[in-house]
């Protein structure tokens, strides 16, 4: 079975400044996804970016950036120029390429962006 | 692109009432539906899946039931609640064979009381 560890609860980070979080997952499979989800206080989860295993190059959305490790089985996610509208639960989630949808999440990191 | 309606969006039932939580998707078809729990501190539980009409598989074993009666309709029911059914609950779809992307509801607290 795949396990994903987000081991920070919680995280704070000044308005323009960076803030990465850290997620580790645990899986015997080559071809696989990663995701980092947020959901803000308005609780909809809306996904934030996406990476194939397969890809050797690390995804990037506008000011977020994942540093994808697949030995070591890293996944993080960089947060630049954070913006009070990024406060928010942020989950890392692996999904096997056949495995119809049944994503497996993290416990989450609560970011919280500051003034 | 696809959307994922939820209702109702709270509810607060006493123990051993039943349940019955609603979502139904627009903008696509044959789309795969999924119901998660959402515990406190502590990250999505997938608890039913459906591929198709009449199609339900079970992830963990519960006091709740999944029924799918129509391609866009999801429906997450219980006879009778209890305490630990508490939490809020999350339904997804996709209908992308590459898994592009899961689709979320706005998603429904549920307080058993």
């Amino acid at each position: 079975a795949q396990t994903v560890t987000q081991s920070q609860p919680e995280m704070s980070v000044q308005e323009a400044e960076t803030v990465t979080l850290s997620c580790t997952y645990d899986t015997s499979e080559n071809n696989y996804y990663l995701f980092w989800y947020k959901q803000p206080p308005s609780r909809q989860m809306i996904l934030v970016i996406r990476q194939e295993a397969y890809k050797q190059q690390n995804a990037t959305e506008n000011r977020f950036s994942v540093n994808f490790q697949k030995a070591a089985k890293s996944f993080s996610l960089k947060i630049s120029d954070s913006q009070l509208g990024d406060t928010a639960m942020y989950f890392c989630a692996f999904a096997k390429t056949d495995s119809w949808g049944k994503f497996q999440f993290g416990a989450g990191t609560q970011v919280v962006v500051t003034p | 692109s696809q959307t994922i309606h939820q209702w109702p969006a709270t509810l607060v039932q006493p123990v051993g009432s039943p349940l019955s939580l609603e979502c139904t998707v627009e903008g696509t078809s044959n789309p795969n539906l999924y119901w998660y729990r959402q515990a406190a501190g502590r990250g999505l539980q997938l608890l039913f899946y459906s591929v198709g009409i009449g199609q339900i598989s079970s992830e963990v074993p519960q006091n709740l039931s999944a029924s799918r009666p129509q391609d866009r309709q999801f429906i997450l029911s219980s006879k009778k609640l209890l305490l630990s059914d508490s939490g809020f609950y999350l339904c997804a779809g996709t209908s992308d064979w590459a898994l592009s992307e899961l689709f979320f509801g706005e998603g429904s607290r549920l307080t058993v009381l």
